[in-house]
């Protein structure tokens, strides 16, 4: 059975960093590529990153570009995303979720429970 | 960035009737690397669509989505009560990914 586990959330003031986990399994981790999505509280969905099953190639949506960057361990079965100079408005739910099929272009399924990270001061 | 502008924003229909949902694209979505997901109150999305006309595995033939270029559609026969939530779409065909900013589908 496929699963996805989000880790890392938590309370972090503006300005400073925290990196998120994904840990993997019940699939062949190596063989897909991977996402990094949000949910601010009661809004909706926002992409914020994509990765290459071998970790080449990675894209970014344009509100993190710079500031957060998406890695993988394919040893350990594990997806990051590294969050620098967090912002308040970065305040929300981030889910990791597979690509279903194909190669870098492809949707998200499935996808993990969600960690929650709130930035305030 | 490709934006992508859902309709209507609230959608309010009973058990059995069909729901039609529209999303216009800014610009034309490369390949129709067009998907749809459906994300219940408390729960995480889960795609139904996606190459703008194919079922994900294991959803039902109920829902159907079609269009290509900048106008896409999911279209829902037959409502269940399970369907109500909201549905977003997401074009993959061009970095950024973006979302949509979802329809709400309540039960009248």
């Amino acid at each position: 059975q496929v699963q996805l586990v989000e880790s890392g959330g938590g309370v972090v003031q503006p300005g400073r960093s925290l990196r998120l986990s994904c840990a993997a399994s019940g699939f062949i981790f190596n063989s897909y590529t991977m996402h990094w999505v949000r949910q601010a509280p009661g809004k909706g969905l926002e992409w914020l990153a994509v990765i290459s099953y071998d970790g080449t190639n990675k894209y970014y949506g344009d509100s993190v570009k710079g500031r957060f960057t998406i890695s993988r361990d394919n040893t350990r079965d594990t997806l990051y995303l590294q969050m620098n100079s967090l912002r308040t408005q970065d305040t929300g739910v981030y889910f990791c979720a597979s690509g279903y099929r194909g190669g870098l272009e492809s949707p998200a399924e499935p996808w993990g429970q969600g960690t929650l990270v709130i930035v305030s001061s | 960035e490709i934006v992508l502008t859902q309709s209507p924003g609230t959608l309010s229909l009973s058990p059995g009737e069909r729901a039609t949902l529209s999303c216009r694209a800014s610009q034309s979505v490369t390949y129709n690397y067009l998907a749809w997901y459906h994300q219940k109150p408390g729960q995480t999305p889960r795609l139904l669509i996606y190459g703008a006309s194919s079922r994900a595995t294991g959803i039902p033939d109920r829902f159907s989505g079609g269009g290509s270029g900048t106008d896409f559609t999911l279209t829902i026969n037959r409502l269940e009560p399970e369907d109500f939530g909201v549905f977003y779409c997401q074009q993959y065909g061009s970095s950024p990914y973006t979302f949509g900013q979802g329809t709400k589908l309540q039960i009248k």
